[in-house]
């Protein structure tokens, strides 16, 4: 079945360094990719999105960038700030279906 | 603002009681989950439906069951509650159509089953 593989946490970083947090998938099909974000004490929201290989998607600094050779959705950041600290979780929607599979989520801590 | 909003965010329910998660939806979405979320696990469907009165079990079923009578209402039922079930849990919706859309959440209903 569909899977998704992201990178354990936690990730710890200092203000403006570079982030990086990897996400791999497994699908049938052409999937739509996801990232969301969860800040304390909160429901998800949707970060960006991409529908198609070669899509970017970006959103608040954000990027993804939907690399089908590579079955691959890494989101980056330039310059975090401590407001970025969160939880943030990779998805996909396959091809004619609602459903969205996560994967385990990816804590990240921003120091001063 | 477009809303997903669930009744509770924290409950106490005593191992055997029969416990209602409701959540309502202001987008008129067709379609509408739970889900579980733990840590080291991620988050894992429970039910959803893709309409009024329809319901499709999940990944992890087992313990719960699920009511639709108006298309925005979802209403996630623990039959019996049991300390297992201690868990956030997260209603979320989304339009019909192409899976394209992603879904809007709840803020969460935090249970814990003592």
């Amino acid at each position: 079945g569909d899977s998704v593989t992201q990178m354990e946490g936690p990730v710890t970083l200092s203000e403006e360094a570079f982030l990086t947090i990897n996400c791999t998938y497994t699908a049938t099909g052409y999937p739509s990719l996801f990232w969301y974000v969860q800040y304390p004490g909160e429901g998800l929201q949707l970060l960006l999105k991409a529908t198609k290989a070669d899509d970017k998607g970006s959103n608040k600094g954000f990027e993804a960038t939907y690399r089908k050779e590579t079955t691959s959705f890494h989101l980056e950041k330039g310059s975090v700030q401590v407001s970025d600290s969160a939880v943030y979780f990779c998805a996909l929607s396959s091809t004619g279906f609602q459903k969205l599979v996560f994967g385990t989520g990816t804590r990240l801590l921003v120091s001063p | 603002d477009v809303k997903v909003t669930q009744s509770s965010r924290y409950l106490v329910k005593r191992t055997g009681e029969k416990v209602f998660l409701e959540c309502v939806q202001d987008m008129d979405h067709e379609n509408m989950f739970w889900y579980r979320q733990d840590p080291g696990l991620g988050l894992r469907l429970i039910y959803f439906s893709y309409d009024v009165k329809m319901k499709e079990k999940g990944d992890i079923p087992e313990g719960y069951s699920v009511s639709r009578e108006k298309k925005e209402r979802f209403s996630l039922i623990l039959e019996s509650a049991s300390t297992n079930q201690t868990s956030m849990y997260l209603c979320a919706s989304t339009t019909g159509g192409s899976g394209a859309y992603g879904y809007t959440f709840g803020s969460g209903t935090r249970l814990t089953v003592v």
